[in-house]
């Protein structure tokens, strides 16, 4: 069965400081991946998408995420955080057929906490 | 940018009670989706609907669960007769399938007690 697994529940970086977010994600083909992120009390943002191509991906608010299929793995990155980088992040998992594709599979979601 | 936009926002309900929660997909989008999220726990799939069907539904989407496009801009979801385990935050989204590929946005969700 298809899953996602996000490592880390709750993290905490400085502001100004590096940030990566861990995502493995277990499917039997070539999957469709996100991130998306929730700020409390609000909705889910995309923040990017892999569908196939550059194993790099470039998204939103600075981030990127790199599709890395030997490791199962999609991880999201920042240079430099932000304190309003502050929020909930959540790695999905689309599946690659055809039809609506819109039985997406979400991890737990890793809090981040950005210190001043 | 176009988004999707859900009412309400938050909603208190009785234990047994109907609710139906609205939504607005974006406009140009043929493909809409409810999720939910129970406080604490991860995002989980309901149903989706294409072609004014269900096209894909979970195991939670029960006969309690109905899904309807009333007309060309609003998609719903009714819970007949809520229970206490009902409550959760409910993510309505929409996407349109370009070559292929599949991007999903997400309303900013509504929040359901049931009591």
């Amino acid at each position: 069965a298809q899953s996602v697994t996000q490592p880390d529940i709750h993290i905490t970086v400085s502001e100004g400081a590096s940030l990566e977010l861990r995502c493995n994600y277990s499917y039997g083909a070539t999957p469709y991946l996100f991130w998306y992120v929730q700020s409390p009390g609000q909705g889910l943002q995309l923040l990017l998408k892999y569908f196939s191509g550059d194993t790099l991906v470039q998204g939103i608010k600075g981030f990127e995420a790199e599709f890395k299929r030997s490791q199962s793995s999609f991880n999201l990155r920042k240079p430099s955080v932000h304190w309003s980088d502050a929020a909930e992040y959540f790695c999905a998992v689309g599946m690659n057929y055809g039809g609506s594709q819109g039985n997406l599979i979400f991890g737990k979601g890793t809090k981040l906490s950005v210190k001043p | 940018e176009p988004e999707v936009t859900q009412t309400p926002s938050h909603q208190v309900t009785q234990m047994g009670q109907e609710v139906i929660l609205r939504c607005v997909p974006i406009s140009n989008h043929l493909y809409f989706y409810w999720y939910r999220q129970i406080l604490g726990q991860k995002v989980e799939f309901l149903v989706s609907f294409y072609n004014n069907e269900i096209s894909e539904k979970s195991e939670i989407f029960d006969d309690q669960f109905s899904v309807e496009r009333p007309d060309g801009s609003n998609f719903t979801l009714k819970i007949r007769s809520t229970k206490l385990e009902d409550s959760a935050m409910y993510f309505c989204a929409s996407s349109v399938l370009l070559a292929g590929r599949n991007t999903i946005y997400f309303g900013e969700g509504s929040w359901l007690t049931v009591v």
